[in-house]
């Protein structure tokens, strides 16, 4: 199977400690996307990366948010010290470089801060 | 601030039938729209796309059409199967930015 993957699939913390999502995009994208939804709503983009490239981190939260996509291996979202508003869906999407608007999406990872 | 609406939270349809799932936007500077089908815990589907160029877009089942002067776009989904219950989410790109902004879902149930 050569879609997005998505590991852990389900991911449980507590208040205070580090969350690490991590996203290996489709092979030949070289785009990925961070989106998040919480319970009764639609996706919400967070931040979009390249090879070693933040492009758009609009919808980042300013504070314990950050995502990484290195020369090697997958993209990496971290949220530090995690309080219970964290817990959502988070999804990660890759495009082709010549498409970026048609994103294909992981199975998510379902964070919940206990 | 909801660039993307999905007014209809739900839609139901019998088999055989013509589903038709409602999305409106408020951002005429909007250059792709999407539509993604989602079941419970996966992630969204990729089903169709339309440039904001062109007015309808097909495939197989599956048709998009673009009223960019109402900002509406619908998908049609003829004939209905039960299988195509899930959740739709319209979206669409601002084109200054690869991002994509999505609309609430529509649950969609086709019953036999």
């Amino acid at each position: 199977n050569a879609g997005v993957m998505q590991n852990p699939r389900h991911l449980v913390r507590r208040r205070g400690q580090e969350a690490r999502l991590r996203c290996s995009p489709m092979k030949g994208h070289s785009h990925v996307y961070w989106y998040r939804q919480l319970p009764e709503e639609g996706l919400k983009f967070m931040v979009y990366l390249q090879k070693e490239n933040i492009i758009d981190e609009s919808g980042m939260p300013k504070e314990r948010f950050s995502a990484e996509f290195p020369k090697e291996g997958p993209s990496i979202l971290r949220i530090q010290q995690v309080v219970r508003g964290d817990s959502a869906a988070y999804f990660c999407a890759s495009s082709p470089w010549d498409r970026g608007y048609e994103q294909y999406f992981g199975p998510g990872t379902r964070l919940t801060v206990t | 601030d909801q660039q993307v609406k999905q007014n209809s939270p739900s839609l139901s349809v019998q088999e055989g039938r013509i589903s038709i799932l409602n999305c409106d936007y408020t951002n005429s500077m909007f250059d792709y729209f999407l539509w993604y089908k989602k079941y419970p815990a996966e992630g969204p589907t990729f089903l169709i796309s339309i440039s904001s160029i062109k007015d309808k877009n097909e495939d197989g089942r599956f048709t998009v059409f673009l009223n960019k002067s109402a900002k509406h776009l619908s998908l049609h989904i003829v004939p209905s199967q039960p299988g195509d219950s899930a959740v739709y989410f319209c979206a669409a790109n601002p084109g200054d930015t690869d991002k994509l902004i999505f609309g609430t879902g529509t649950r969609l149930q086709v019953f036999p």
